[in-house]
């Protein structure tokens, strides 16, 4: 089962531009967390966000929840061509499982 | 290095043939996961284990079979009643605060 959906499916923007994602979720989570997969390869975990934190930063990435709209959003800011990538938002599933939405790809240009 | 690796990196399989893709972990995690992506998908999950000797079925198991007899092993079969196996197929491994550790895909193939 789904629980997040990114929007856009995709995105395409020029180097040096912040590129915005969005994630909305139906059932109360006490995290959220967002991961990179690069064309044929494994996730990897960027950043995880507490219910009780409204933002987050990591480097050039930056992360907003809020938990009334059940809706987080990431934003990577100067992006490069290796920000090229899916990006997927994942919440909790229950007993140690996670639940990830079906992705926003993301593509920068030269 | 640690990290969690799986093998082959692709993998064909023939009609009515069973496959088993391979995931190891040295980053002592007690929880392993199998996840099936298709083309411009999220990830499904097919099995997980939270410890050795146990694991349970995810939201698509049918046409699968898992063991975890060691907690660095947590080998995936697909089976001949999988009509639909080619896929891109993911093993991950639980770190802490449910983040999730991934290996580097196995793509299966149907001849």
């Amino acid at each position: 089962s789904q629980q997040g959906e990114e929007d856009p499916q995709a995105l395409s923007i020029q180097e040096g531009e912040n590129a915005t994602m969005n994630c909305s979720y139906k059932t109360s989570i006490n995290n959220l967390q967002w991961y990179r997969q690069n064309s044929g390869r494994g996730l990897v975990h960027l950043i995880l966000i507490r219910s009780n934190e409204r933002e987050k930063h990591s480097g050039r990435l930056r992360v907003t929840l809020d938990t009334s709209k059940k809706s987080s959003s990431l934003l990577i800011t100067a992006s490069r061509a290796a920000d090229t990538a899916s990006y997927f938002c994942a919440t909790p599933g229950g007993g140690n499982k996670l639940t990830f939405g079906t992705g926003t790809q993301l593509k920068v240009e030269l | 290095d640690g990290g969690i690796t799986q093998s082959p990196k692709y993998l064909f399989r023939k009609e009515g043939q069973n496959v088993t893709l391979s995931c190891e972990q040295n980053l002592n995690h007690d929880a392993m996961y199998w996840y099936r992506q298709d083309p411009g998908q999220g990830l499904r999950l097919i099995y997980y284990s939270q410890i050795v000797n146990d694991f349970q079925k995810g939201d698509i198991a049918e046409g699968y079979s898992v063991s975890r007899e060691k907690k660095e092993s947590f080998p995936l079969t697909v089976t001949s009643a999988q009509k639909n196996p080619t896929a891109f197929y993911l093993c991950a491994s639980g770190g802490p605060q449910e983040t999730q550790y991934f290996g580097p895909g196995t793509r299966l193939l149907v001849l």
